[in-house]
């Protein structure tokens, strides 16, 4: 079972404009949720997480907002930049720093000049 | 440079040879995760240790998939017997301890692309 789903495998926006990439979860056992960015041939890059008893995160461009009784997250990057173009990885995990990730299947960015 | 260490980068085998894939990890991170990312896939956990200890191994897919960390830092992941479907890149991911509630991301290196042929 996929407890955490991404379900658009690629967006594309204008230099400028606002990226909103998507992600849902089934666990409501998860106390934090993270978002990773990839480069081909890198590893995935910590970008920003957020805590289970919050709501919203915000660090520069990125803002992550948190939707429980949903169980959804979403990650704003607000001006999108082209250098900002790679595949974003939703991550959900337990309480501590022992606790694994549970990934999303990622979403390719393509901001365009 | 001061982030996690993956080597190598590549490699290539042919079906029934044994591998191993090693991690350096970040400098004081107690804690190492193995992660194993399939095409179009996001990673999926493998195994985690804290210093030396092995404290989940409920994601290696079949006893061919061995992991260490004798001396909690440096991890090695052996694979004995390889099939095609190994074929993936493997992750090593490090933290630090969670200090007062406040939780320590996952710093991940740029992995092992395995190739059995």
């Amino acid at each position: 079972d996929q407890q955490v789903k991404q379900n658009s495998p690629s967006l594309s926006v204008q230099e400028g404009r606002i990226s909103i990439l998507n992600c849902d979860y089934t666990n409501s056992m998860f106390d934090y949720f993270l978002w990773y960015k990839k480069y081909p041939a890198e590893g995935p890059t910590f970008l920003i997480s957020i805590s289970s008893i919050k709501d919203k995160n915000e660090d520069g461009r990125f803002t992550v907002f948190l939707n429980k009784s949903a169980k959804h997250l979403s990650l704003h990057i607000v001006p999108s930049q082209p250098g900002d173009s790679a595949v974003y990885f939703c991550a959900a995990s337990g309480r501590t720093s022992g606790s694994r990730l549970t990934f999303g299947e990622g979403t390719q960015l393509t901001v365009n000049p | 440079g001061a982030g996690v260490s993956q080597s190598p980068r590549y490699k290539v085998a042919k079906r029934g040879q044994d591998v191993a894939l090693r991690c350096d990890p970040i400098s004081g991170h107690v804690s190492l995760f193995w992660y194993q990312q399939a095409l179009g896939q996001g990673p999926e956990f493998l195994t985690y240790f804290q210093n030396e200890a092995q404290l989940d191994k409920s994601g290696l897919p079949s006893d061919r998939f061995f992991a260490e960390r004798p001396e909690g830092s440096v991890s090695t992941l052996k694979i004995q017997r390889t099939q095609q479907e190994d074929s993936a890149v493997y992750l090593c991911a490090s933290s630090r301890r969670s200090q007062r509630g406040s939780y320590q991301p996952q710093h991940f290196g740029d992995g092992t692309r395995l190739s059995i042929l």
